[in-house]
């Protein structure tokens, strides 16, 4: 499978736990993004990253959030000190390079957190 | 601020019928207007997009949306619906001064049979 790559798929972590989840891209992607998804809502833009370089970082991304592609490829989004408003499913996307790429991105299926 | 609104939360049809699922946008600068579908259990795929060009833009599965300048509009349709078209649909819009894309609440679109 050449898709996206999510793990762990679930966790369930008590509040004040740190989690981290990874996400493996399509190996041609430059591009890669973290989304966040709640309930019945849309997918929430987190960070973006072009190679190993964080070029935006939404506001939601409080200082408990942080996002690292050190070599460029994988990436890792590590949130500490859980809270329950943490809960939600998290998506990882990459894309092609390109200006005419840019939007068109390919989701993996996601990690889902619990946080008791 | 780019927003994106999606005004129906279902869409209802039945199988063989037209199917229009709505959204309006809002951007300060040239739109980038993107559909995505989701079906249970799976991630988030990319159905179509508008750049520039043909105010009709076609998709995958037979999905065309079309982009409207003056009402801000970019309604998804397809002419036929199938059962299997069934899922949750969101809209999405970025602009040119920006990499991320800000998507709709989702619309679910029931097909029944």
């Amino acid at each position: 499978d050449t898709g996206v790559s999510q793990n762990p798929r679930h966790k369930i972590t008590k509040r004040g736990q740190n989690v981290t989840f990874r996400c493996d891209p399509i190996s041609e992607h430059n591009r890669l993004y973290w989304y966040r998804q709640t309930l019945g809502q849309g997918p929430e833009f987190l960070t973006y990253f072009q190679n190993e370089a964080q070029l935006e970082k939404s506001r939601l991304l409080s200082d408990r959030f942080s996002a690292e592609r050190p070599k460029g490829s994988f990436s890792t989004l590590e949130i500490q000190r859980t809270e329950q408003g943490d809960s939600a499913m998290y998506l990882c996307a990459s894309s092609l390079p390109g200006q005419a790429n840019t939007g068109e991105l390919f989701f993996g299926e996601g990690s889902r957190l619990t946080v008791l | 601020a780019q927003s994106v609104a999606q005004p129906e939360d279902q869409v209802n049809v039945a199988e063989g019928n037209p199917l229009t699922v709505k959204c309006t946008y809002s951007v300060s600068g040239n739109p980038y207007l993107f559909w995505y579908v989701q079906y249970p259990n799976r991630g988030l795929q990319f159905l179509l997009k508008y750049i520039t060009g043909d105010n009709l833009v076609k998709g995958s599965y037979g999905f065309e949306a079309e982009f409207n300048k003056s009402q801000t509009s970019f309604h998804l349709k397809k002419p036929s619906a199938l059962v299997s078209d069934s899922a949750l649909y969101f809209c999405a819009v970025r602009d040119d001064s920006s990499y991320k894309l800000i998507f709709g609440s989702g619309t679910r679109l029931l097909v029944r049979p």
